[in-house]
This record gives structure tokens, C-alpha cells and sequence, in this order.
């Protein structure tokens, strides 16, 4: 299977602390892409990092790549209570069509 | 409203009946996928279009489950002689190029 998995599968945290998700997959990809599930709704797109790309920010959002070792991470700074979600990492492998999603983390952030 | 849509938002079969499902992409989108979730889990990838060419199904997809894009613009998933395992969230999604995937609100189906 091609499916990443991500690590933590929970995560609980008070407001105001930062938030890392981890994501591991198997094979090459073109890139890998973050999103937010609130429960019951669609997802929601959060980054896009291409395979040539090391680190990329937007907003309290910080995504990084190592392709060395096929690894990407979610660092959510200063979280807040509208931040529980479930995160999920998903990969566009090379020479395919589709993106694969993992497991997810569920985050949890305590008011 | 010019987000992806899809309806219906909720259906509820008997074991055995057929179920159709519709998505309506973002008007340029030329690509659209077709994804299952079910409680806990992420989206599992069911199928792809660009345009109205289907490009790739899931092998885990069986006979039962159909999908259609005529004139790549709408898309609809059809599920024939529904068992209880089909019961699911069924997610659309759109996008352009390899870029991000839009998804819509989903169509969740319960099957008793």
C-alpha cells in the first residue's frame, strides 16, 4: 500500500502550545499536501509542499519535507480551541494519478 | 456558491438497493476524484477523471460501483445491490493541474 501514516494518531494540548504532526510515506512523490477535517465536514486544503521544496509557511502553519527520509511534518504554532480537527497528510505519488490520504492525527485543543 | 457540491448530503437504503450520488465540480476544475470515508479513517481513494476520461480506479472498488463523467463536467457514483459495508461518507473533490484538492461537504450513505 502507498497509504502514509501519520503520527500521532491523538494529540492533546492546551491553548496557546504548538501542535506537531508527523507524516511518513512509502515511495517518490510529486507533492505532499496537508489538510483539516472538522467532524462530519469536508475536508479542507492547508498547505502544498512539491518534493523540491524543504519548508513552507502560511500563517501559524509551518510544513516541512524531507525526502531523504520520506518524512513531513505539521507544526501548528500557538494553537487555539478552533484548531481541534483531524489533520491529514496526503501524497501525490509520481507516476500516478491519484492522492493518497493517511490515517489522520486528531487534535484535541483544551480552552 | 462556487464551491464543489454534492447531493445528497444524506441517504439512507435498504441492503440490496441501488444509490446514486452526484458531484458538481468547480466549473475549471478539470480533474475529479471520488473518495470513501468511513469513522476514524481517512479518505480512500475510489476513482479519478480528467475531463470526462475516467484514469484510474481503485482495485478495491468492486463491480458494484460505477462512475461516470459525461461531458466532464458533473460526475455521479453509482452503488449497485448496496451491502451494509458500503455505508460511508462518499467525498467529492476537484482541482486543477496537480495542485490542491477541493472537496465538497460529502454524501453520507447508511445502508440498514
Amino acid at each position: 500500500s502507498q497509504q502514509g501514516e501519520e503520527d500521532p494518531q491523538a494529540l492533546s494540548i492546551q491553548e496557546g502550545e504548538n501542535a506537531t504532526m508527523n507524516c511518513s510515506y512509502k515511495t517518490s512523490i510529486n507533492n505532499l499536501q496537508w489538510y483539516r477535517q472538522n467532524s462530519g465536514r469536508g475536508l479542507v486544503h492547508l498547505i502544498l509542499i512539491r518534493s523540491n521544496e524543504r519548508e513552507k509557511h502560511s500563517g501559524r502553519l509551518r510544513v516541512t519535507l524531507d525526502t531523504s527520509k520520506k518524512s513531513s511534518s505539521l507544526l501548528i504554532t500557538a494553537s487555539r480551541a478552533a484548531d481541534t480537527a483531524s489533520y491529514f497528510c496526503a501524497c501525490r505519488y509520481t507516476g500516478g494519478f491519484k492522492t493518497i490520504f493517511g490515517a489522520g492525527t486528531r487534535l484535541f485543543v483544551k480552552a | 456558491d462556487t464551491g464543489v457540491s454534492q447531493d445528497p448530503r444524506h441517504k439512507i437504503t435498504k441492503r440490496g438497493q441501488n444509490v446514486t450520488f452526484r458531484c458538481d465540480p468547480i466549473s475549471e476544475h478539470n480533474r475529479l476524484y471520488w473518495y470513501r470515508q468511513t469513522l476514524g479513517q481517512g479518505p480512500e481513494f475510489l476513482t479519478y477523471f480528467q475531463n470526462e476520461a475516467q484514469l484510474e480506479k481503485s482495485r478495491l472498488l468492486s463491480d458494484r460501483f460505477s462512475a461516470e463523467r459525461p461531458k466532464g463536467s458533473f460526475s455521479t457514483l453509482e452503488i449497485q445491490r448496496t451491502e451494509q459495508g458500503d455505508s460511508a461518507m462518499y467525498l467529492c473533490a476537484s482541482s486543477l493541474e496537480e495542485g490542491e484538492l477541493f472537496f465538497g461537504e460529502g454524501s453520507r450513505l447508511t445502508v440498514l
